[in-house]
C-alpha cells in the first residue's frame, strides 16, 4: 500500500539554525499538509498546499516557516531560524482531494538545543 | 473557530470489556469527521471517515457513529493490541482540527 515517507526521522539542531524537513507524499494525491505535535499535546495544523500554492495556514505558520514542492515528488518544510519552542514531531500528510482522508507519514522528531 | 473535545482522556479496560470513546465537535461547514489511531512515536493511522449524521462505519472490533454534534468510537471485546491513542479530527475548508485524543489501555 502506498505510504507517505518522511526524512530524517530525527533531526537535532541548534537554536537559530535553518532546518529542512522532507516528505514524499503518495504519488496521485493532490493536497499536502504539515502538522506538528509537541510532546504530550494535540496534533496541530500548520499549512495546507494545493496546486503549488498555500491554501491555508495557521497562526503558528509565521514568516519563519515556508513550504515548497520543488519537483513532482517532494514536499518540504523549512524553518529559517529555529527556536527552542519549535521542538516537536512534524508530520507530513497528503490526501487525494479536499475533505478526504489524510494519510500521514511517521514524522520527523525535531529537537532544538 | 473549530473545536474538538474528546473524552475520556484515558481509558483502561480489561480484555473483552467493551466501551465507547466520545468526540464532541463544533465546526462551520463540516466536510468530514475522521478517526485515527496513533501508536507511540508514529504518525496517525486512518481508521474511519464519516460524512453525515446517522452514518456508521465498522472495522473488526471498532465501530464509528456520527450525529450532528458528536461521534462515538465503540470498541467491542477489545484486545491488548487495541491499546493506542485514538484521535478524532474534523475537516472544514483546507485543514483538519484534532482533539487531544483518548489513550486506551487494554489489559490482558
Amino acid at each position: 500500500e502506498p505510504e507517505v515517507t518522511q526524512t530524517p526521522s530525527h533531526q537535532v539542531t541548534q537554536m537559530g539554525q535553518e532546518v529542512i524537513l522532507r516528505c514524499v507524499p503518495i504519488s496521485n494525491h493532490l493536497y499536502f499538509y504539515w502538522y506538528r505535535q509537541i510532546l504530550g499535546q494535540k496534533v496541530e495544523f500548520l499549512v495546507s498546499f494545493y496546486n503549488n500554492e498555500i491554501s491555508e495556514k495557521s497562526e503558528i505558520f509565521d514568516d519563519q516557516f515556508s513550504v515548497e514542492r520543488p519537483d513532482g515528488s517532494n514536499f518540504t518544510l523549512k524553518i529559517r531560524s529555529t527556536k527552542l519552542e519549535d521542538s516537536a514531531m512534524y508530520f507530513c500528510a497528503s490526501s487525494p482531494g479536499q475533505g478526504m482522508t489524510l494519510h500521514f507519514g511517521n514524522g520527523t522528531r525535531l529537537t532544538v538545543t | 473557530e473549530d473545536q474538538v473535545t474528546q473524552s475520556p482522556e484515558a481509558l483502561r479496560l480489561q480484555e473483552g470489556e467493551s466501551s465507547s470513546l466520545n468526540c464532541s465537535y463544533t465546526v462551520s461547514g463540516l466536510r468530514g469527521l475522521f478517526w485515527y489511531r496513533q501508536d507511540p512515536g508514529k504518525g496517525p493511522e486512518f481508521l474511519f471517515t464519516l460524512y453525515s449524521a446517522g452514518e456508521e462505519k465498522e472495522k473488526e472490533r471498532l465501530k464509528a457513529t456520527l450525529t450532528k454534534k458528536e461521534s462515538f468510537l465503540h470498541i467491542t471485546a477489545p484486545k491488548p493490541e487495541d491499546s493506542a491513542t485514538y484521535l478524532c479530527a474534523v475537516q472544514a475548508d483546507s485543514k483538519s482540527t484534532f482533539g487531544d485524543g483518548t489513550t486506551l489501555t487494554v489489559k490482558p
